[in-house]
């Protein structure tokens, strides 16, 4: 089993639609979780981070952590053409930062 | 985030030769970690450094590679020897402290070996 689990899309969305993306992991001891954007050919860039159970909201982006399910989530609102991009998923592993190997989404007008 | 610093930007090196890739954290970040991403493949740890300390490198290849964060100055990736497999994009990341908090990353260098 992958330390972080993300489905590798693409999922296609239509511009004005929500996009969720998802992501599982397997230590249940991580305690902080991390969703990055990367635009081809470009470097990560953080989007959101959560600690605790529940959901965290930011603008457009809403990140929802259920730790007993092992699970992440983001949801983007609104969905613009600008944020087709391959999103990662990635979990505070003991000394290391872990990544999925991210979810592409696509967003049509 | 541009403030992670990571030079050179691009690399070629010819099979054989010595690849060193730099890396200079944020302001106020003393922790760095190198990944390395090939095309259309995530980002796969290899290092995490803190400054003069090696965390975990539980991800570094046994061999040719190895990698620093000296007292003064950036750290260092380095790829002896390499070969065509070796051909990636070498991305940093620093963040404040060990307890993950937020991590940004640097532009990558992009290694092409010939």
């Amino acid at each position: 089993q992958k330390e972080v689990e993300q489905n590798s899309g693409p999922l296609s969305v239509p511009e004005g639609a929500i996009a969720s993306l998802n992501c599982t992991y397997s230590d249940r001891g991580s305690q902080s979780f991390f969703w990055y954007r990367q635009y081809s050919g470009k470097s990560p860039e953080l989007i959101m981070f959560i600690y605790s159970n529940g959901d965290k909201e930011d603008g457009r982006f809403t990140a929802q952590l259920n730790k007993a399910s092992q699970y992440v989530s983001l949801l983007i609102r609104d969905s613009q053409p600008s944020d087709s991009a391959t999103y990662l998923c990635a979990v505070h592993n003991t000394d290391k930062l872990i990544f999925g190997t991210g979810t592409r989404l696509q967003v049509f007008p | 985030n541009a403030g992670v610093m990571q030079n050179p930007r691009h690399l070629v090196r010819r099979r054989g030769q010595e690849a060193r890739l730099r890396c200079s954290p944020m302001k106020g970040h003393s922790h760095v970690y190198w990944y390395r991403q090939l095309p259309e493949e995530g980002l796969k740890f290899m290092v995490y450094l803190q400054k003069e300390n090696i965390i975990d490198e539980s991800g570094m290849p046994k061999e040719r590679f190895s990698a620093e964060f000296p007292k003064e100055g950036p750290s260092i990736l380095r790829i002896q020897q390499v070969v065509r497999g070796d051909s990636a994009a070498y991305f940093c990341a620093s963040s404040r402290n060990r307890e993950g908090t937020e991590a940004f990353f640097g532009q990558g260098t992009r290694l092409t070996v010939v």
